[in-house]
């Protein structure tokens, strides 16, 4: 799986909009970026997921520009209760076995100030 | 909305005892897995399971853990002989092949709080 890079932490205050992004130099041509948000003492939840350019879905939308080398999860007028971590997943999770392994990294530690 | 679940939420050993973690996947899914959470650490991956065996596992899952699907419903993990450094949350996870482009989203459960002392 290619190895991401995304910031520690970030700060941002309520209703503003916040983008991470994710370095993945080594993507394959195979390769799908996925975001997983985790609140403390939760299971991790799927945020989104895409291939290429533009994908957006009702929580967030995720930007890909053509090389694909990096990824930016752009979430709309957050509030208190997107504090989370977000962790950027980048591999082919489907191989020819069928079966797949998610491994995440050490993810970005957002804070929404009031 | 379907959903993981995950027995107990909190569970407190002595060093050296046996633990099963009890996962309930979603029904229709296909693949289990499971992961660990040391406190203030990163999710690491340590075994994913499917058509009744190992898939893949990581370096972590050693010959003190095992899994296993003893009925059409639970997905087990045991830990042989905990260690203190084995003190974690455990969570759970499963997916849906049929889901999705070619790559699947995992659902992940509550998590299950190990503590050995």
């Amino acid at each position: 799986l290619a190895k991401t890079t995304q910031p520690i932490s970030m700060d941002s205050y309520e209703g503003q909009e916040v983008n991470i992004t994710c370095s993945h130099n080594n993507i394959a041509t195979n390769d799908y970026i996925t975001w997983y948000q985790q609140f403390p003492s939760q299971g991790p939840r799927f945020i989104i997921q895409g291939y290429k350019t533009k994908v957006t879905n009702e929580v967030a939308s995720l930007f890909i520009p053509a090389d694909r080398k990096s990824s930016t999860l752009s979430l709309p007028r957050v509030s208190l209760s997107d504090t989370a971590v977000y962790y950027c997943l980048v591999g082919d999770t489907w191989n020819s076995g069928g079966y797949q392994k998610v491994t995440f990294g050490t993810g970005t530690k957002l804070q929404v100030i009031p | 909305e379907p959903e993981v679940t995950q027995t107990p939420s909190h569970q407190v050993t002595q060093m050296g005892q046996e633990v099963i973690l009890r996962c309930v996947p979603i029904s229709n899914h296909l693949y289990f897995y499971w992961y660990r959470q040391i406190l203030g650490q990163k999710v690491e991956f340590l075994v994913s399971f499917y058509n009744n065996e190992i898939s893949e596992k990581s370096e972590i899952f050693d010959d003190q853990f095992s899994v296993e699907r003893p009925d059409g419903s639970n997905f087990t993990l045991k830990i042989r002989s905990t260690k203190l450094e084995d003190s974690a949350m455990y969570f759970c996870a499963s997916s849906d092949p049929q889901r999705g482009g070619s790559t699947g989203e995992l659902f992940f459960g509550e998590g299950s709080r190990l503590t050995v002392l």
